[in-house]
């Protein structure tokens, strides 16, 4: 089955700083890589996905990038804020053919923001 | 729109006592739905999915059950709870894309 790593477990950055974080998986059938945000005590909420079909995709201060051939994507957030800090998951999802996708996240990343 | 709605929020239960943790969605219709949990500082662990009515998942082997009685209700049962059943655990519904949380319910096994 599918296993996806993330990278760091922790990363701290000062305000304005960007913030990088590297998930890689295992099944190459997966073509699904959303990422979530979750704040203390809160939901997972998405926040940017990308599928297998697209190199890059951004969204203002967030951007995802995925190699397939490296079977990796990453998490970029630009300018850094305060309300940034909080746990970041990636996750990867294989698409059978009747369309359901099981998603297998990453351990998370505490990225802490300081001002 | 959609929503999804869990509860309870927090929950406390003595082992050995039984569980029932219900999911509902609300404005789709076949969702995927998944329930996961998370211990404390910890990832996100499927436990069951489901594809549709009676149709259950499982991911992990354990002392948990999931049930889905209906379309856009998704039931987390236990008979017994021990005390590592304690965490944090989220039901979600995904149609296409990438899967929506619901609030989460907090147990605390004692």
């Amino acid at each position: 089955g599918e296993n996806v790593e993330q990278h760091p477990s922790t990363l701290s950055v000062q305000e304005g700083d960007s913030a990088v974080i590297k998930c890689t998986y295992s099944d190459s059938a997966s073509n699904y890589f959303p990422w979530y945000k979750q704040e203390l005590g809160k939901r997972p909420q998405l926040i940017i996905d990308i599928r297998s079909n697209v190199g890059e995709k951004k969204d203002q201060r967030i951007a995802v990038t995925l190699n397939k051939t490296a079977k990796h994507f990453s998490l970029h957030i630009t300018e850094t804020q305060p309300e940034d800090s909080a746990v970041y998951f990636c996750a990867a999802s294989p698409t059978p053919s009747g369309g359901y996708n099981k998603l297998i996240f990453g351990a998370g990343t505490r990225l802490a923001v300081h001002p | 729109s959609q929503t999804i709605h869990q509860w309870p929020a927090t929950l406390v239960q003595p082992v050995g006592s039984p569980l029932s943790l219900e999911c509902t969605v609300e404005g789709t219709s076949n969702p995927n739905l998944y329930w996961y949990r998370q211990a404390a500082g910890r990832g996100l662990q499927l436990l069951f999915y489901s594809v549709g009515i009676g149709q259950i998942s499982s991911e992990v082997p354990q002392n948990l059950s999931a049930s889905r009685p209906q379309d856009r209700q998704f039931i987390l049962s236990s008979k017994k709870l021990l005390l590592s059943d304690s965490g944090f655990y989220l039901c979600a519904w995904s149609v296409k894309g990438g899967a929506f949380f619901g609030q989460g319910t907090r147990l605390t096994v004692v």
